[in-house]
């Protein structure tokens, strides 16, 4: 596609359940990332994946954050047992390669946990 | 104390005028610094990279890089209305992933 797209752009979900959310890169673009982002703040790192390697989780809050990359294309960035706190949008960006490439990011995924 | 940070906002300037928006840094092993462009309720598009020190001019547009100092600028210069947004300051290390400020917000008043 011609950039990267992200569902759903929102998303409510009651206090305990599990969510399950999409990310599609730039097609050819070798690493995707994962970012938080609360109002008011910058995007917080999360986890990123060179192909279908996470490389570096070390921003996921807790282990209820999981993400997966299978076939090094489409992303999901999973969460269970959803806390209030974990209300935010979050953004999937992509980029060539690691080292001098910026970040092309979707329009994210508004989340709203009540 | 953050790994990058940037001059808190709002910032407000009349249309016209030069735009100053200011980043510091602490990890000296960063390669490769950009600046976003967030308006509300979008996601953050690319202004301007700059991987060596001194100055990089993209129409409007200027970054400035010292890594002595660990600093990073950008100037808009002849600001206009749909300049207004959050300005965000990334900072990329060779390990792989960007670490983002919390932006500045810009108003440019007509």
């Amino acid at each position: 596609g011609a950039g990267v797209s992200q569902s759903p752009r929102y998303k409510v979900a009651k206090r305990g359940q599990d969510v399950a959310l999409r990310c599609d890169p730039i097609s050819g673009h070798v690493s995707l990332f994962w970012y938080q982002q609360a109002l008011g703040q910058g995007p917080e790192f999360l986890t990123y994946f060179q192909n279908e390697a996470q490389l570096d989780k070390s921003g996921l809050p807790s282990d209820r954050f999981f993400a997966e990359r299978p076939e090094g294309s489409v992303s999901t960035l999973k969460i269970q047992r959803t806390q209030q706190e974990d209300s935010a949008v979050y953004l999937c960006a992509s980029s060539f390669e690691t080292e001098n490439s910026p970040l092309h990011f979707g329009n994210g995924t508004r989340l709203t946990v009540t | 104390q953050k790994e990058v940070e940037q001059n808190s906002g709002p910032l407000s300037v009349p249309e016209g005028a030069i735009a100053s928006l200011n980043c510091t840094y602490s990890d000296r092993g960063s390669q490769s610094f950009f600046w976003y462009r967030q308006y509300s309720g979008k996601s953050p598009e690319l202004i301007m990279s700059i991987y060596s020190n001194g100055d990089k001019e993209d129409g409007r547009f200027t970054a400035q890089l010292n890594k002595a100092s660990q600093y990073v600028s950008l100037l808009i210069r002849d600001s206009q209305p749909s300049d207004s947004a959050t300005y965000l300051c990334a900072v990329k290390t060779n390990a792989g992933k960007s670490t983002f400020g919390d932006g500045t917000t810009l108003t440019v008043k007509p």
